[in-house]
């Protein structure tokens, strides 16, 4: 199946500092990314949904500010979470889609983000 | 709304033993239905989706899925369990047509020697 990759895995970092989360489609064109958070024993809440070359859709109650999303190429969107908070440590998921309908879906192994 | 239901947090089956795990699912129509495994340090795998026809859909490592409209459920089912099958498995639903997917809680499967 297709691949899809994620980077860095882990990332600690200090309270105020930006943090950049990388998802790459590495065999396929992917036209529709998406960003997903997962607490603790917890489900996946969808963030956002990016298309390539347009700005990204958020959920609502989900800050555009603080989580942006760039979707620069069919291969590549980038996660950042500016002015990280602790509360803000998670696991992040990215996923990548060809196309609808939904089972086109396929998912990066996770980046795990603390903040300190 | 669309919701996913999956009543047990957790499930403990021995291995070589049967298993079900439970889906209930709150839509308007029929919507896509989908099972995934997540293993630790693994992105999600797609066991099995449903989106029409045969309510008995096969999947990948010898599960199985059942959709039954009138319970609104997508039960996953398997034979005999693998001590590899211990995981993290996710519920999802999708409305047809559209790409998101809203996922269940999760069931974590233990497995007993």
């Amino acid at each position: 199946g297709a691949v899809v990759s994620q980077h860095p895995s882990r990332v600690i970092c200090k309270s105020g500092t930006s943090v950049k989360i990388e998802c790459r489609s590495l065999d396929f064109q992917a036209t529709t990314m998406f960003w997903y958070r997962q607490f603790p024993k917890q489900s996946l809440m969808l963030m956002a949904t990016s298309n390539e070359g347009s700005k990204a859709t958020y959920e609502q109650g989900v800050e555009k500010d603080k989580f942006l999303i760039n979707h620069a190429s069919l291969t590549l969107s980038t996660l950042t979470v500016t002015s990280a908070h602790p509360e803000d440590s998670s696991f992040y998921i990215c996923s990548a889609s060809a196309g609808a309908p939904a089972d086109t879906q396929y998912f990066g192994p996770g980046t795990r983000l603390t903040v300190l | 709304a669309q919701s996913v239901t999956q009543p047990d947090i957790h499930i403990t089956v021995s291995e070589g033993a049967s298993l079900e795990l439970r889906c209930n699912y709150s839509y308007g129509a029929t919507p896509y239905l989908f099972w995934y495994v997540q293993s630790p340090g693994q992105g999600l795998q797609l066991l099995l989706k449903y989106f029409s026809g045969d309510t008995l859909v096969q999947g990948i490592k010898g599960f199985e899925a059942e959709f039954k409209r009138s319970q609104s459920s997508f039960n996953l089912r398997k034979p005999s369990v693998h001590w590899s099958d211990a995981a993290e498995y996710f519920c999802a639903v999708g409305p047809p047509g559209d790409d998101k997917i809203i996922f269940g809680k999760g069931t974590r499967l233990h497995i007993l020697p």
